[in-house]
């Protein structure tokens, strides 16, 4: 099992939507509403956006929005903002011998 | 407020043990699961370990079983991460965090993490 397959990059202007996928297999992704999303800026820890496909914590703002359809989850920006612009990494919960959890290889989102 | 203290990263020989400490605050660590995931340099994230409430289910990556120990003192409000016979592939930026009381893997708190660096 290696890591759940995202876009190496996504870009988009101010105002824009954008959306990220995440896919996987049954599994993980598909087998599991056990997806999540995590915004990394450099030199940070990460930070959780998306928990359970779809549910927001407290305090991310709703223009963060998931969904999964079948083996693959995604993960939309609408609004875009130049405070976004960051690495975003899937993970799901996975039934795979050599891993219990597993992350997405991670997504660069540039605003233009 | 939350907060999750990592310490004990560092620079260690090839072969040689390390021991990660995870220091909670701001919540009660024995209600819920705790992870560690790893960062090597400017690389992804790669989940390594994770630990139940109570610490009676534990599992590992295969990349690191063997060689790591996870476990918690929920009495001292602290995780541990016990790594031995480091390799160089194990150089990353270390960090603990919280889960939630059933480990559904979703990472609601991070530390600022702990850079181990192994040397060949």
């Amino acid at each position: 099992q290696s890591a759940l397959t995202q876009p190496a990059s996504v870009s988009g202007s101010p105002g824009q939507s954008i959306t990220i996928s995440c896919t996987g297999t049954s599994s993980d992704v598909g087998g599991y509403n056990y997806v999540s999303w995590y915004q990394q800026n450099p030199g940070k820890a990460p930070k959780l956006m998306i928990y359970e496909v779809s549910n927001r914590p407290s305090g991310v703002s709703n223009r963060f929005s998931g969904s999964k359809s079948g083996n693959t989850a995604s993960l939309t920006i609408s609004g875009l903002q130049a405070e976004d612009e960051a690495d975003y990494y899937c993970s799901s919960y996975t039934t795979s011998s050599a891993l219990n959890y597993v992350f997405g290889t991670g997504t660069k989102v540039t605003v233009l | 407020e939350v907060q999750l203290v990592e310490s004990g990263g560092g620079l260690v020989q090839r072969g040689g043990s390390l021991r990660l400490s995870c220091a909670a605050s701001g919540f009660t660590l024995s209600s819920y699961w705790m992870h560690w995931v790893r960062q090597a340099p400017g690389k992804g994230l790669v989940w390594v370990s994770r630990i139940n409430s109570d610490g009676s289910s534990i599992r590992y990556a295969d990349s690191v079983k063997g060689r790591f120990t996870i476990s918690r003192d929920n009495a001292k409000n602290t995780l541990y991460l016990q790594m031995s016979s480091l390799r160089a592939e194990d150089t990353a930026v270390y960090y603990c965090a919280r889960d939630s009381d059933y480990g559904s893997g979703s990472y609601y708190n991070w530390g600022q993490g702990t850079l181990v660096t192994v040397s060949s």
